[in-house]
């Protein structure tokens, strides 16, 4: 599978801060980045997709793909306590369907 | 508008019992693929399937695992003679499947494994 390695958590940041999530990966020939959240205990949520290099932006989030430097980040603005999880990255492309996925950075947001 | 659907949502099980999951895709979606998340650990992919074929079980166990998606019905993951190493939570995700980009997968609310 391919490698995909998050900065290690967890990440604690104040209510209405940005919280700053950084994802490197392996495989050059990966295509289709995504972030998902997961809560305790529940399964991952997808929200946020990225297959270009740049940035991308959904509400409070923002996505940024750097295929030459194989690095993928996800913010959040204006964190909220209800933004407390695990984010996960996840990589997958060429011809392999199966998503690979890092270890997670856990994210507190303190009131 | 119903998401993936997975059951049961807790299963137990004695070492030796065979443990069946069960997953049913989003509307609209002919690939599932099935996770495990062992306690502590990130997720892993097991298998990847369409109806009535198996694309990749490079990730899944060569004993004692196995899975389907027949014509009809629901995808199925099966564990036989499960043992305390087995106890993990299983995820089941399904896509589109269009191929190389946009392979947006969504998960079910997962099946969580413990083995007595």
């Amino acid at each position: 599978q391919k490698e995909v390695e998050q900065n290690s958590g967890p990440l604690s940041v104040p209510e209405g801060a940005i919280a700053s999530l950084n994802c490197t990966y392996s495989d050059r020939v990966s295509q289709s980045f995504f972030w998902y959240r997961q809560y305790s205990g529940k399964s991952p949520e997808l929200i946020m997709s990225i297959y270009s290099n740049g940035d991308k932006e959904d509400g409070r989030f923002t996505a940024q793909l750097n295929k030459a430097s194989q690095y993928v980040s996800l913010l959040i603005r204006d964190s909220q306590p209800s933004d407390s999880a695990t984010y996960l990255c996840a990589v997958s492309g060429g011809n392999d369907y199966k998503l690979s996925f890092g270890a997670g950075t856990t994210v507190t947001v303190r009131a | 508008n119903a998401g993936v659907m997975q059951n049961p949502r807790h299963l137990v099980r004695r070492r030796g019992q065979e443990a069946r999951l069960r997953c049913s895709p989003m509307k609209g979606h002919s690939h599932v693929y099935w996770y495990r998340q062992l306690p502590e650990e990130g997720l892993k992919f097991m298998v990847y399937l369409q109806k009535e074929n198996i694309i990749d079980e490079s990730g899944m166990p060569k004993e004692r695992f196995s899975a389907e998606f027949p014509k009809e019905g629901p995808s199925i993951l099966r564990i036989q003679q499960v043992v305390r190493g087995d106890s993990a939570a299983y995820f089941c995700a399904s896509s589109h499947g269009l191929a190389g980009f946009y392979n947006e997968q969504f998960f079910g609310p997962g099946t969580r494994l413990t083995v007595l």
